[in-house]
């Protein structure tokens, strides 16, 4: 079966550390990943796309890299700040249809 | 650009009752828009894909009959929660996607359904 796992349910660091998130896929051949934001009781915002073709994707101070391989995708924040304080989800793009992860909650501590 | 509201943001209801929640796309016209369920601690599930003018396409094990979806023009579809009871309470999210972006969905902010 398909299955979409983000490493942890929550990730606490201190402010200026970097962040690292894990998504980890099976059973899919996914065309391109994407990563969210979402805050409690809001939709999710959209972050970054990565293609399978790409490596690696910067952002201001977000970074994603896709190996398609490992079917894997990590996701940085560098020089974190308690605003990036949120929930953190990949989601795979098959037909149009995204299928998402469950997310990591990310805290960051002043 | 690419704003989606949602009405209303949050609704109580007996159970029993039917609740209709909107999905609007402000500032562009959305080819396609998505209906999300979202319960806590867990990721969102699709329920069902809806282009303007046809019938939605349901994913598996959403019963169509409850779940009426209604996409009436390219700026606006309706989901209706049809007989609610407490286990339909969640959070239900719309996005949309328009043809030059096809590639993103642009998420609305959710609407927060309790059913007593």
């Amino acid at each position: 079966s398909q299955k979409i796992e983000q490493n942890s349910e929550a990730l606490n660091i201190q402010e200026g550390k970097t962040a690292t998130l894990t998504c980890n896929y099976t059973n899919y051949s996914p065309a391109y990943l994407q990563w969210y934001r979402q805050d409690p009781g809001r939709g999710p915002v959209f972050l970054l796309l990565i293609r399978e073709n790409e490596k690696e994707k910067r952002k201001e101070r977000l970074k994603v890299t896709f190996d398609t391989t490992l079917k894997q995708s990590l996701f940085h924040i560098t020089a974190s700040q308690p605003a990036d304080s949120a929930t953190y989800l990949c989601a795979l793009v098959g037909d149009y249809k995204l299928s998402f992860g469950a997310g990591t909650t990310v805290t960051v501590r002043a | 650009g690419a704003v989606v509201s949602q009405h209303p943001s949050w609704v109580i209801c007996k159970s029993g009752t039917s609740v209709k929640i909107e999905c609007r796309s402000l500032d562009f016209q959305a080819t396609t828009m998505f209906w999300y369920r979202q319960f806590p601690k867990q990721s969102l599930m699709l329920m069902a894909t809806s282009n303007e003018g046809s019938k939605a396409t349901y994913e598996q094990g959403v019963e169509k009959d409850k779940f009426l979806i209604n996409h009436a023009s390219l700026t606006l579809s309706t989901l209706t929660v049809t007989s609610a009871h407490p286990e339909d309470s969640s959070f239900y999210i719309c996005s949309a996607r328009f043809r030059d972006r096809d590639n993103e969905q642009f998420f609305g902010p959710g609407t927060r359904l309790t059913v007593l």
